[in-house]
């Protein structure tokens, strides 16, 4: 399973686009790119997933370049809630489905 | 509305005894689901595969005679921490896996041993 490596903290104010880099040096052909969203004492949440160029939904765009070497999870206007961890993984779940975590983002955002 | 749950969503015991845990997929049937530990402050980390029908695949590093998990059907497993000791305290997660590429996360267990 692919390591991954993000920023162990940002800050943002509300209102403002976030973007969060995650890289994945060693990403397989198979592998997809997932983001998670987790809040203290609570299980992560889904975010976003893809493979390759761009995807959004209607909380996050998720950008993956050609080399798929790295991604960026995108969350515009970010608001108070929005403060959380953010956990990039990156897996071939098809297989074992095995999900791996790494240290995550802490994002901080202030009024 | 919720997709995998969890029971309880926390309990306090005390040391030497043994504690279960139930996960539950509420919305449809799971043949893998996943248990994982979260420290204060660090990452999740993943314990052991629960396979219904089989025995469950413990990750290096973890006790399986400690962290007993059973899959007995396609909507639940549970995990029972064992003589549980304070080092044992930590917030336990369960996921289900749904198809290739989706994975639900329950709300958590806080568990502290006293």
């Amino acid at each position: 399973l692919a390591k991954t490596t993000q920023p162990i903290s940002m800050d943002s104010y509300e209102g403002q686009e976030v973007n969060i880099t995650c890289s994945h040096n060693n990403i397989a052909t198979n592998d997809y790119i997932t983001w998670y969203q987790q809040f203290p004492s609570q299980g992560p949440r889904f975010i976003i997933q893809g493979y390759k160029t761009k995807v959004t939904n209607e909380v996050a765009s998720l950008f993956i370049p050609a080399d798929r070497k790295s991604s960026t999870l995108s969350l515009p206007r970010v608001s108070l809630s929005d403060t959380a961890v953010y956990y990039c993984l990156v897996g071939d779940n098809g297989n074992t489905g095995k999900l791996i975590f790494g240290q995550g983002t802490t994002l901080q955002v202030k009024p | 509305g919720a997709v995998v749950s969890q029971h309880p969503s926390w309990v306090i015991c005390k040391s030497g005894t043994s504690v279960k845990i139930e996960c539950r997929s509420l919305d449809f049937q799971a043949t893998t689901m996943f248990w994982y530990r979260q420290f204060p402050k660090q990452s999740l980390m993943l314990m052991a595969t629960s396979n219904e029908g089989s025995k469950a695949t413990y990750e290096q590093g973890v006790e399986k005679d400690k962290f007993l998990i059973n899959h007995a059907s396609l909507t639940l497993s549970t995990l029972t921490v064992t003589s549980a000791h304070p080092e044992d305290s930590s917030f336990y997660i369960c996921s289900v896996r749904r198809g290739s590429y989706e994975q639900y996360f329950g709300p958590g267990t806080r568990l502290t041993v006293t």
